[in-house]
């Protein structure tokens, strides 16, 4: 079975500072890994996915994600956190190889940038 | 280009009453799906299509039906309305399946059953 893992509910960073949210998962085989964002009563917005090839992933708005095989993590960052990046965040992955066919999200990160 | 739209924005039932959520996309998908979103547990598929006449059960399909008659609509119908099935419902649709492009997310129907 496929799982992914958000172990914080809340992250505060204040602005101009760097930002992480981070994501682990569990796949038996290749994972496609993709980051949503969620802002205040709307559906979630795609920023970012990992396929294949470069570990560093560059996405929507300035975020970037790091996809790290053996520690089995695929975390969120941006150099420069802005107030208009707070949000919810949802981690998702999908095992190519195994048979589950659809996306596992994550139960979120909410992201609170302080002026 | 309006790309998912879900109707309504805004649901209140009583116990038992039936009702069904509205999904429509535009941009030939093959691939939608029906989420709740519930807080702390992330969003969970309740169905799902991979193309018009096909559907199938997803992780939490208990209480809903949904039928795919055309490429466009996907309507998610409650059956009897239960306190269980307050949540924000979203719709979701991509061009495959099994393909690594993202969903497309409407903005969902906020539902609460009295």
């Amino acid at each position: 079975a496929q799982s992914v893992a958000q172990p914080e509910d809340q992250v505060n960073v204040a602005e101009g500072n760097p930002l992480t949210v981070k994501c682990t998962y569990s796949v038996s085989g290749n994972p496609y890994l993709f980051w949503y964002v969620q802002y205040p009563n709307r559906g979630l917005q795609f920023l970012l996915k990992y396929i294949t090839g470069d570990n560093l992933v560059k996405g929507s708005y300035g975020f970037e994600a790091e996809f790290n095989k053996s520690q089995t993590s695929f975390h969120l960052k941006k150099p420069s956190a802005l107030v208009s990046d707070s949000a919810l965040y949802f981690c998702a992955v999908r095992d190519i190889d195994g048979s589950a066919r659809q996306l596992t999200f994550g139960s979120g990160t909410q992201l609170t940038v302080l002026p | 280009n309006a790309g998912v739209t879900q109707t309504p924005k805004f649901q209140v039932l009583k116990t038992g009453q039936s009702m069904t959520l509205q999904c429509a996309q535009d941009m030939n998908h093959e691939y939608m799906s029906w989420y709740r979103q519930d807080p702390g547990m992330g969003l969970r598929l309740i169905h799902y299509s991979v193309g018009a006449g096909i559907t199938d059960q997803g992780e939490v399909p208990n209480g809903y039906n949904v039928s795919r008659s055309t490429t466009e609509d996907f309507p998610l119908r409650l059956l009897s309305a239960a306190p269980s099935q307050t949540s924000v419902y979203f719709c979701a649709s991509s061009y495959r399946r099994d393909s690594n492009s993202p969903l497309h997310f409407g903005n969902g129907t906020r539902l609460t059953v009295t």
